[in-house]
């Protein structure tokens, strides 16, 4: 069974600083998704990760993926307010219906 | 392009009644799937569907049944509400695995409450 574990489960900080969000997984994947929820909205595609060695930017966001450690981290350089949401990773199960196993998400608070 | 549209946004439900959740897709994706998120969790996997006429379970079946009857509609049935199932719901879809590597559309989700 796949599991995925994120950490920390909440995290506070100032803005301006940088901090980063882990994702790791039990079980062998090539694709690794980062989303982005706002309170009582939808989800949002931040990054889709494709293989080993993967990284990805978009703006203050940097998503990588390193396969052999199971691991992938979303990086955030130096935070604004409209960066606070939470964010989950989740992973492809590699079966035919192209499941996603989420992480428990990372509520992400950006003060002034 | 609507996406994913689900409905109701919001539903109240008393203990042993039943209802279906709506989801339509239009985006001519064959994969599509239902999902519920309990308050301050990830996403379980309730069931999904890899075109019209094939569902599965997912991680958290019970309790639920499913139909894909045409390629855009993916409802979600609960029998007999429970409070447990007191959570929100999100149906997504997808391209298959092979055709893209595009991640799953989300529709906007539905707060369902039983009492």
């Amino acid at each position: 069974e796949l599991k995925v574990e994120q950490n920390p489960l909440f995290l506070s900080m100032q803005e301006g600083k940088n901090y980063t969000i882990y994702c790791n997984y039990s079980t062998t994947s090539d694709r690794l998704y980062w989303y982005r929820q706002d309170p009582g909205k939808s989800l949002e595609s931040l990054f889709v990760l494709l293989s080993n060695g993967a990284v990805k930017q978009e703006g203050r966001l940097m998503a990588s993926l390193d396969t052999k450690a199971r691991l992938s981290t979303l990086h955030i350089t130096a935070a604004v307010h409209d960066l606070s949401a939470t964010y989950f990773c989740a992973v492809d199960s590699r079966n035919a219906g192209n499941m996603l196993t989420f992480g428990g998400g990372t509520r992400l608070m950006v003060k002034p | 392009n609507a996406g994913v549209t689900q409905t109701p946004k919001f539903r109240i439900l008393k203990i042993g009644q039943s209802m279906t959740l709506q989801c339509t897709q239009d985006m001519n994706h064959n994969y599509m799937y239902w999902y519920r998120q309990d308050p301050g969790m990830g996403l379980k996997l309730i069931y999904y569907s890899v075109g019209a006429g094939i569902t599965d379970k997912g991680e958290v079946p019970n309790g639920y049944n499913v139909s894909r009857s045409t390629t855009e509609d993916f409802p979600l049935r609960l029998e007999l509400a429970a409070p447990s199932q007191t959570s929100v719901y999100f149906c997504a879809s997808s391209y298959t695995r092979i055709e893209s590597l595009r991640p799953q559309h989300f529709g906007d989700g539905t707060r369902l409450s039983i009492l």
